[in-house]
């Protein structure tokens, strides 16, 4: 079975800063998704950038940017010039592709970020 | 264009009595999913739907939940004789297509509450 994890329960950052998220997971497969999820305040969930595992670029969407380590298993999400706005929790998630197309997304726990003015 | 709408945003229930939960997908998307949060734990998948067939309930516990998503009208996750552990917040999401890529749409979740 597919396990995320995410070892920071709580982070803190300064308004215009650079923060790294960590993330690992384990798995046996070699094609999967992985997935950084933001869910602000207002609790709705939201795709922040997504990793497809074959694919040896790493993701980047404007401010945010992963290191993808596959032989390490390793997903972290860098944010950068960090907003106020950021601030959220941040969830790791990973999907196997199934020929039935189930999107069944498997989450890590969580990591609690603040930015400070 | 209108989000994935879910209602009630808050609900109170005494044990014993039923929740009813509500999801509308995204106009266009024909896929729902509802995930579960536990306090301070991420969300975990219950079951995938499309209009009046599930495909998935791998995530459902056995008894007193069940899902439906009918032809007309928005996806239902039904709890019946809540308990005190069903206590969370209920998420939906929505995806337009039959694609591997992971990206749901969520709304806003219907926090329960069992007193």
């Amino acid at each position: 079975a597919q396990t995320v994890t995410q070892s920071q329960p709580e982070m803190s950052v300064q308004e215009a800063e650079t923060v790294t998220l960590s993330c690992t997971y384990d798995t046996s497969e070699n094609n999967y998704y992985l997935f950084w999820y933001k869910q602000p305040p207002s609790r709705q969930m939201i795709l922040v950038i997504r990793q497809e595992a074959y694919k040896q670029q790493n993701a980047t969407e404007n401010r945010f940017s992963v290191n993808f380590q596959k032989a390490a298993k390793s997903f972290s999400l860098k944010i950068s010039d960090s907003q106020l706005g950021d601030t959220a929790m941040y969830f790791c998630a990973f999907m196997k592709p199934y020929g039935g197309a189930t999107n069944k997304l498997i989450f890590g726990t969580g990591t609690l970020l603040a930015v400070q003015p | 264009n209108a989000g994935v709408m879910q209602n009630p945003r808050h609900l109170v229930r005494r044990r014993g009595q039923e929740a009813r939960l509500r999801c509308s997908p995204m106009k266009g998307h024909s896929h729902v999913y509802w995930y579960r949060q536990l306090p301070e734990e991420g969300l975990k998948f219950m079951v995938y739907l499309q209009k009046e067939n599930i495909i998935d309930e791998s995530g459902m516990p056995k008894e007193r939940f069940s899902a439906e998503f009918p032809k007309e009208g928005p996806s239902i996750l039904r709890i019946q004789q809540v308990v005190r552990g069903d206590s969370a917040a209920y998420f939906c999401a929505s995806s337009p297509v039959r694609e591997n890529t992971g990206e749901l749409f969520f709304g806003e979740g219907s926090r329960l509450t069992v007193l």
